[in-house]
């Protein structure tokens, strides 16, 4: 079963600290995407990859960067974690578009 | 630019009653429509997806969805519900852009209550 795998479930932070979410797929998809979950507002799109060390902002990259080395791997990096960033944050993957995304279970992250 | 409303926040529905979840998107050129299920404490899972051809899509446990170009919706409907379809349910489009990146944009999901 293909699988998209996000390192940690729950993780606490303090406030200014460099935070590191890790993302990995065994589908050998070309793109992944790294979105944060917040209630009222859905899922919001914060950075995609559609190719190994290429990246593209979403709708909110403010705060955050990523890194793809690997075509299996997609980190989402909090430069200076503050408390707004506490969210969840769901990564995905996909095949060529418009195939639909399979997802991680997602990193619950508190910021304090 | 495409957006998508997911009408009602929240449904509650009894055990065995029918359910539809309301969804309509915008969008200037053609698209291409999924609903994903999310469980509690768990990622989004693909439910069902409209790209082409039939307007009605189903999923494997009874859900199903029908695209209405006309109405600009793409609305989720089960028969009977389940305890087990407690969850919340995003519906997301995408267009069908020629170069770049084609961006999908979700909904901001319907809880499903289903009530014993």
């Amino acid at each position: 079963d293909v699988k998209v795998t996000q390192s940690s479930r729950y993780l606490v932070k303090r406030t200014g600290e460099k935070v590191f979410l890790e993302c990995v797929q065994d589908m050998d998809h070309e793109n992944m995407f790294w979105y944060r979950q917040d209630p009222g507002l859905g899922l919001r799109l914060i950075y995609f990859s559609y190719d190994v060390k290429m990246k593209e902002k979403g709708d909110i990259p403010e705060g955050y960067s990523v890194s793809r080395e690997k075509k299996e791997r997609f980190s989402l990096i909090l430069e200076s974690a503050s408390t707004n960033q506490t969210s969840m944050y769901l990564c995905a993957s996909s095949t060529q578009f418009p195939y639909g995304y399979t997802f991680g279970s997602g990193t619950r992250l508190t910021v304090v | 630019a495409q957006s998508v409303t997911q009408l009602d926040s929240q449904v509650p529905v009894f055990e065995e009653a029918p359910v539809e979840l309301r969804c309509n998107y915008s969008s200037s050129v053609s698209v291409y429509l999924f609903w994903y299920v999310q469980y509690p404490n768990q990622g989004l899972q693909l439910l069902l997806k409209y790209l082409s051809g039939s307007t009605l899509v189903e999923s494997i446990n009874g859900f199903e969805a029908e695209f209405n170009k006309s109405q600009t919706s793409f609305h989720l409907r089960k028969p009977s519900v389940h305890i087990s379809d407690t969850a919340e349910y995003f519906c997301a489009v995408s267009s069908d852009n020629s170069g770049g990146y084609q961006k999908v944009t979700f909904g901001i999901g319907t809880k499903l209550q289903v009530i014993p």
